[in-house]
């Protein structure tokens, strides 16, 4: 089983600003099935980023995702009002179950 | 557009089975790349992955549900199901049912079904 940490737990940022979230697995990802989903309170989770960095239909330019292997990192480049919630990764691939990190809430200082 | 959407009863008494059904709008449960998850979150916690299923029956389930948990599909009402059985307080949850592309995630989500565990 893959346990998916996420750093930091609450990030405090202004809008416009710039953002860097942190998922550390306990176990290489296999092909780097890694994937960010952004909550906003009341909403079901939507997929940002999957592949560690490829992004998703609709999804704009700001976010982006690098990593591989144990350590993966979502970006992003100016925060907008709606960019205030909380992230989640996840590792998608063969191994089970197919776990979330715990969670990242970005919210507005 | 593919859409997904929970359905089924809001409440659940404890060591019954809940039971809810995800309908598949705007493509077919049988597509041969999509498996058919059920993910839920505890009010204020995150989001747990229950398991899927595939349309041709094959299923991978969370082992910490494994012995209460049956995920079937039904090719044709266009829909999937889970049933957990012997459920407690700590079943209560927003449910979501979602597709798991493989190689793209989970790139749909249904809305989310509310189900509170109490007698």
């Amino acid at each position: 089983e893959i346990v998916l940490t996420q750093s930091p737990g609450t990030l405090s940022l202004s809008p416009g600003e710039r953002a860097t979230l942190s998922c550390r697995a306990s176990h290489i990802v296999s092909s780097n099935y890694l994937a960010w989903y952004r909550q906003k309170p009341g909403q079901a989770p939507r997929l940002l980023i999957y592949g560690a960095s490829s992004r998703a239909t609709g999804i704009p330019d700001r976010f982006s995702g690098s990593g591989s292997g144990t350590d993966f990192t979502l970006t992003i480049g100016r925060l907008e009002p709606e960019d205030f919630a909380v992230y989640y990764c996840q590792q998608y691939g063969s191994s089970y179950p197919k776990a979330f990190g715990q969670g990242t809430k970005v919210e507005i200082k | 557009q593919l859409q997904l959407q929970e359905s089924g009863p809001g409440l659940a008494k404890p060591s019954e089975t809940l039971s809810l059904t995800c309908t598949v709008s705007g493509g077919s449960v049988t597509s041969d790349s999509s498996y058919w998850t059920w993910i839920r979150q505890p009010p204020g916690k995150g989001l747990e992955w229950i398991g899927h299923i595939h349309y041709s029956g094959t299923t991978n389930y969370n082992p910490s549900l494994e012995s209460r948990l049956t995920i079937s599909v039904d090719t044709s009402m266009n829909h999937f199901s889970l049933k957990l059985r012997s459920v407690t307080a700590a079943d209560t949850a927003v449910y979501y049912c979602a597709r798991d592309d493989w190689v793209s995630a989970f790139d749909i989500w249904g809305q989310g079904t509310r189900v509170t565990v109490s007698s």
